[in-house]
């Protein structure tokens, strides 16, 4: 099992361009996360979807939109990058239940310059 | 404002050592969780706790959940090399939906 994926790894962007961070998981999980990660403040959620076909935001969503393609993808977009967007970002993944365990990839830091 | 406060930002101590630190906040939550990250990976978790006063223990680790579910604790009894990394504590309300996270303890453990 691979767990969570994510690709790629490092990227970085001029203000203005877009792309889209790739997530896949293998563990059939039901829910799925996007988080940011910045110094002094945590990791920050994005977006989810708790299910196949439903995404819904989470606290930071205003320049992202992000798609569930099926039950092991996730994909979050920028359309427009902006430098505060330049962060470590994080997929996870997690089954059914209030307080089941969250599995993060390994993460894409992406600079945006 | 952080939701969750921990403390301290940062630790270095030598092998050996016990230490203690600290998530707290000033909202109630159903549960609270640890996490541990090594540079370049993401999180993984160590612990739930869900009941007030609860205490679990993970070889050396002892997490605590305050009586109010406001806080919590994690202790380290003689540090090892291995325990180094960043510490985040994540809690929530409802489910993983609403879960925030606290800026975490960076701990080094010297040999």
């Amino acid at each position: 099992n691979a767990g969570v994926t994510q690709t790629p790894k490092f990227q970085v962007l001029k203000t203005g361009q877009s792309m889209t961070l790739q997530c896949a998981q293998d563990m059939n999980h039901n829910s799925m996360y996007w988080y940011r990660q910045d110094p002094g403040m945590g990791l920050r959620l994005i977006y989810y979807s708790a299910s196949e076909g439903t995404t819904d935001k989470g606290e930071v969503p205003n320049g992202y939109n992000v798609s569930r393609l099926n039950k092991r993808e996730f994909s979050l977009r920028l359309e427009s990058a902006a430098p505060s967007q330049t962060s470590v970002y994080f997929c996870a993944s997690s089954s059914k239940g209030a307080n089941s365990e969250q599995y993060f990839g390994p993460g894409t830091r992406l600079t945006v310059t | 404002t952080q939701l969750l406060e921990q403390s301290p930002q940062f630790l270095s101590i030598q092998e050996g050592e016990n230490l203690t630190v600290y998530c707290n906040s000033s909202s109630v939550f159903s549960s609270l969780q640890w996490y541990r990250q090594e540079p370049g990976e993401g999180p993984v978790l160590l612990v739930t706790v869900v009941t007030g006063g609860e205490v679990k223990k993970l070889k050396r680790l002892t997490f605590q959940f305050g009586d109010a579910r406001k806080d919590s604790s994690l202790h380290i009894t003689a540090a090892q090399p291995g325990d180094t990394g960043l510490y985040l504590c994540a809690g929530s309300k409802y489910n993983n939906n609403d879960m925030r996270f606290g800026a975490g303890t960076r701990l080094t453990v010297k040999p």
